[in-house]
């Protein structure tokens, strides 16, 4: 199916594992994006990336790690996870738009991954 | 630390009441978005407003963009159940390494 898909939708973890979530979109947007959403937050970019092997670290990138070998697909891992890391896990992709204006993009999300770290 | 601030953080209305929400910044933003979010999902792009006073229409939702870029605001005409959700606005002060505001949690009761 066409669009941007998250795995797991749901996971139980314990304090120290490793854990990855996936991401895969299907549109070949150049861009994708890693968001954690918190109440009293709302959501914050963790990690971007342009293109494939071209990753950039957002607002709050410390505990994660990110990679992308291949267009579609933009893994965020967590080396080892903390409490502090419980939250629903978000991912977006775009192209870039606009022109002599600027440009800007607009984020088709996936929906969603809860993570609960005991 | 740039920002995006919205307001209010949540409204509870009346069906066919009117409301605004307003993002505000310090910074100026080439482009914001609107997105919506309803609860278990992930947020929907409404609108980009990308020219300084420009004013976008979606059915009963106006967006607007501050002349001087540096806020926004989201009017909705006699409000339905099916408006609500939290709605969030984003932009890119530089690059894509887009911000997002904190919300505005909306409830419109039938």
């Amino acid at each position: 199916d066409a669009g941007i898909t998250q795995s797991p939708r749901y996971k139980i973890t314990e304090t120290g594992r490793q854990v990855t979530l996936m991401c895969h979109q299907t549109w070949s947007h150049s861009y994708m994006f890693w968001y954690r959403q918190d109440l009293g937050h709302g959501l914050r970019l963790i990690y971007y990336s342009a293109a494939a092997d071209i990753t950039d670290k957002g607002e709050v990138p410390d505990g994660y790690v990110v990679s992308r070998s291949k267009t579609e697909n933009f893994p965020l891992t967590l080396e080892s996870a903390t409490r502090s890391q419980t939250s629903v896990y978000f991912c977006a992709s775009s192209e870039s738009l606009g022109g002599l204006a600027g440009s800007y993009n607009e984020q088709f999300f996936g929906p969603g991954t809860r993570l609960t770290v005991l | 630390t740039q920002l995006l601030e919205q307001s209010p953080q949540f409204l509870s209305i009346q069906e066919g009441e009117n409301l605004t929400v307003y993002c505000n910044s310090s910074s100026v933003f080439s482009s914001l978005q609107w997105y919506r979010q309803e609860p278990g999902e992930g947020p929907v792009l409404l609108v980009t407003v990308v020219t300084g006073g420009e004013v976008k229409k979606l059915k009963r939702l106006t967006f607007q963009f501050g002349d001087a870029r540096k806020d926004s605001s989201l009017h909705i005409t006699a409000a339905q159940p099916g408006d609500t959700g939290l709605y969030l606005c984003a932009g890119a002060p530089g690059g894509f390494k887009t911000i997002f505001g904190a919300g505005t949690r909306l409830f419109v009761k039938a």
